[in-house]
Parts: structure tokens; sequence; C-alpha cells
């Protein structure tokens, strides 16, 4: 069935280092994609997303690709700050368009100062 | 803020008993989907309400339950409860098909529910 994949945490970074999740989802079709975070205490927040191949994703200094040959829309950052520690959360909108997304487990990223 | 609110924020049950968690969606958003968080995982989708009738359904068992209200606003019911249960409760809430991007949702701070 559809999926994401991410890679699994923790992630520890000093602050301002390059940051990248991966993630991977399979479907049929072209899916929407999408991160969110989720700090600590709270809710999950929409960080940026993508709706079509080649799209380009980017808010906060954040910023992640759809790749469709790949399968893949990694989380980049270039340089993390130590209020970006939270929990980063990969999905995909159902094919066909149906608005279920699919969550990946979730990454945790910890930054020191 | 997402302007989606969700009470009890906290809540304690033994196994057996029934709880009900409610979710008040955004303004203009007619769609409203539950999440079930264990700890340290990602969301599961429960279901979701779109006007009023459920659209879409998970991995999860009848004692699962849900309404939606003429004002978009929602109830999770959980029936028999079990230790398994005991996880954070998401509400989010969309526009569905009436405008935004599939699968944009935006996520109340959710109901953490401990069963003991």
């Amino acid at each position: 069935g559809d999926s994401v994949t991410q890679m699994e945490g923790p992630v520890t970074l000093s602050e301002e280092a390059f940051l990248t999740i991966n993630c991977t989802y399979t479907a049929t079709g072209y899916p929407s994609l999408f991160w969110y975070v989720q700090y600590p205490g709270e809710g999950l927040q929409l960080l940026l997303k993508a709706t079509k191949a080649d799209d380009k994703g980017s808010n906060k200094g954040f910023e992640a690709t759809y790749r469709k040959e790949t399968t893949s829309f990694h989380l980049e950052k270039g340089s993390v700050q130590v209020s970006d520690s939270a929990v980063y959360f990969c999905a995909r909108g159902q094919s066909g368009g149906s608005y279920i997304p699919t969550f990946g487990r979730g990454t945790s990223l910890i930054v020191h100062p | 803020e997402t302007g989606v609110t969700q009470s009890p924020t906290h809540l304690i049950k033994t196994r057996g008993q029934q709880v009900t968690l409610r979710c008040s969606s955004q303004s203009g958003h007619n769609t409203v989907s539950w999440y079930q968080q264990a700890l340290g995982q990602g969301p599961q989708f429960i279901f979701q309400y779109y006007r009023e009738e459920e659209n879409g359904r998970g991995n999860f068992p009848p004692r699962f339950s849900g309404l939606q209200f003429p004002n978009y606003s929602s109830e999770l019911n959980v029936n028999a409860l079990e230790l398994d249960d005991s996880a954070l409760y998401l509400c989010a809430s969309s526009r569905g098909t009436s405008g935004g991007a599939p699968g944009e949702l935006f996520f109340g701070e959710g109901s953490r529910l401990t069963v003991l």
C-alpha cells in the first residue's frame, strides 16, 4: 500500500550545521507531499508542501524538492538553530486526490548550542 | 495558532470505560480528520468526516466511532478502552474538496488519553 519512509532519528547537530532528513514514498500517481513539524508539547504544524513533480516547498529556511524519479522529498536547511529542535514528519496525500494524508514515523532533531 | 481546538487536553480512564473527545474546526473548514499518535510514532489515521458523513476510515476497530455536527465540529468516541488506546489523539481540519492542497491539515494540540 501507499507509505512514507523517513530516516530514523534522533538527528543531533550543532547550531549552524547543515540538515538533511530523508523521506521517500510509495504511491501510484502523483500525490501531494508535505513536511509537518511538532514542537515539544504541541500539535503538528505544516512546515512546507509541494503539489507536483519538481516543485520546491520552502519555509523558515527549510526546503524540500518533489523528486518523482527517486520518489523522494528530502528536507534540508543550510544552518539550523536551537529553536529548530522538534520532530519532523513527512507526509503524502493519497493518490487520486483523496484528502487523507499518510504520515511517516517522524524524525527527532536535536540542535545543541 | 491553527484555530483548531480540542478538549479535554488530558484525561485518565480505566480499562473498559468509554471516552468522548471533542474538536472544533477552523472557520471555513468542512472536513475533520482524527489521528492517533502513540509515543514516538507518527500519527495513524482513524477516520475523516466531510460535511457530517464519514469519508474514509483507517485500520481501527468499530469501537472507535465519530460524529460531525452541522457546524463542522466533531467528536471521537472510544468504547471498551484498552491499555493500548493510551495515546495523543489529534484532530485536524481542512477545506476538503472546496479548496486547499489535498492533504493540507490544520491540527489541534491534541487530547492525551491515559488508560490504566
